[in-house]
This record gives C-alpha cells, structure tokens and sequence, in this order.
C-alpha cells in the first residue's frame, strides 16, 4: 500500500542554525504534498504545502522542495527560533485528493 | 470563521463502555476525516467521508468502530465496547476538495478508556 518514510524522528538544532526534515512517498500519483506543525497538546495546523507541478516552495523561513523523479521532498526552516519547536509531519496525498498519507512525525527541538 | 469543532475535548470512560465522539467540519467543506493518534502508531487515518459518504474504512481498527455522517454539518465515529488500548488523541479534519485538498483539523477529543 502507499507509504511515506519521514527522516529523522528527532532533530535537535541550535537556536539560529537551519533544519531539514526528508520524506519519501511510494505512490507515483501523489500529487499534493502538505506539511504540518504540531505543538504539543495541540492540533496538527498546516505550515506549507507544494503541488507536483512545482519543484520548490519558500514562505518566509521556510521553504518545501520536491522531486518527483526521486518520490523525495524536504521541509527547510532556516534561522531557527525556540518557538520553531513541535512535531512536523509530512504528508502526500493521492489524485483523487481524498486520502492523505501522512509520515511518522519528526520531533524537532530548537535549544536557545 | 469556524473550524472544525469536536466534543468532548475530554473523555474518561471505563472499559466496556460505549463511546460517542462528535465532529462539526468547516461549513462549505465536503470531505471528512477521522484520525487517531498516539505515541506508537503516530497519526491513522481511521476513515474518510466525501458529500457524506464513506469512501474508505480500511484504517478502522476493528468491528467495534463505527462512524456515521448524517449530514454535511455532523459526524459521529462511536466506539462499542471500548478497550483501554482505544486511549488516544481523535481528530476530525475537514476539507474542500475541489480547492487544495488541504486538511483543516479540528481540537481532537483525547479519550481515555481505563
């Protein structure tokens, strides 16, 4: 079935240095790729999202790029804040739109 | 502007016990989803709806989960009888699906089943 691995499951980063999350997708007809943020004890709340049409996406301090070729996309945050601290999933969704596969979560830590 | 509104935020129960959690989507959006989340498993997708269908269920765990969506404004994913492995966070999201496709999650209802 479709799956998405999501690297690493943890990442600790020094306040002010950048981070990258990778995710790989199994199934050829994803075409929408979303990325949420989870804070803890809160929803999951999009942060970024990146269709297949489109190699790279930048939103202030974050940026999404993606490779369809490879089934690979990243999330990049630069300049890193303690506030940037939460879990982040990645997710691809298939092209009828209606089933998203979501990856396992990367547990991000920013260390002021 | 609503989002996705779920009740109740809390739920202690006993096992054995059947559960009710409620799930408002977004007004105007067609497509529901019930996720469960926990530590081990992470984030599944238990069901989704489309104009209040159910397209696909496979993610439900067991007989023992159900979920209905009456209308465009209600969904009920009901557990019956409730185990204590059923602890978890749940989530409803909603989305519009001739827009992005992008989810819009609800609160979650975090239940405990002792």
């Amino acid at each position: 079935g479709e799956n998405v691995e999501q690297h690493p499951s943890t990442l600790s980063v020094q306040e002010g240095d950048s981070a990258v999350i990778k995710c790989t997708y199994s199934d050829s007809a994803s075409n929408y790729f979303p990325w949420y943020k989870q804070e803890l004890g809160k929803r999951p709340q999009l942060i970024i999202d990146i269709r297949s049409n489109v190699g790279e996406k930048k939103d202030q301090r974050i940026a999404v790029t993606l490779n369809k070729t490879a089934k690979h996309f990243s999330l990049h945050i630069t300049e890193t804040q303690p506030e940037d601290s939460a879990v982040y999933f990645c997710a691809a969704t298939d092209t009828g739109g209606f089933k998203t596969i979501f990856g396992a979560g990367t547990r991000l830590f920013v260390k002021a | 502007d609503a989002g996705v509104i779920q009740s109740p935020r809390h739920e202690v129960t006993e096992m054995g016990q059947e559960v009710t959690l409620r799930c408002k989507p977004i007004s105007g959006h067609n497509s529901l989803f019930w996720y469960r989340q926990t530590m081990m498993r992470g984030l599944e997708l238990l069901i989704y709806f489309n104009n209040n269908v159910p397209i696909d269920d496979s993610g439900m765990p067991e007989d023992r989960f159900s979920a209905k969506m009456p209308n465009a404004s209600f969904s009920t994913l009901k557990i019956q009888p409730s185990e204590p492995r059923d602890s978890a966070v749940y989530f409803c999201a909603s989305s519009l699906i001739q827009g992005t496709g992008t989810q819009y999650f609800g609160p979650g209802t975090r239940l405990t089943v002792l």
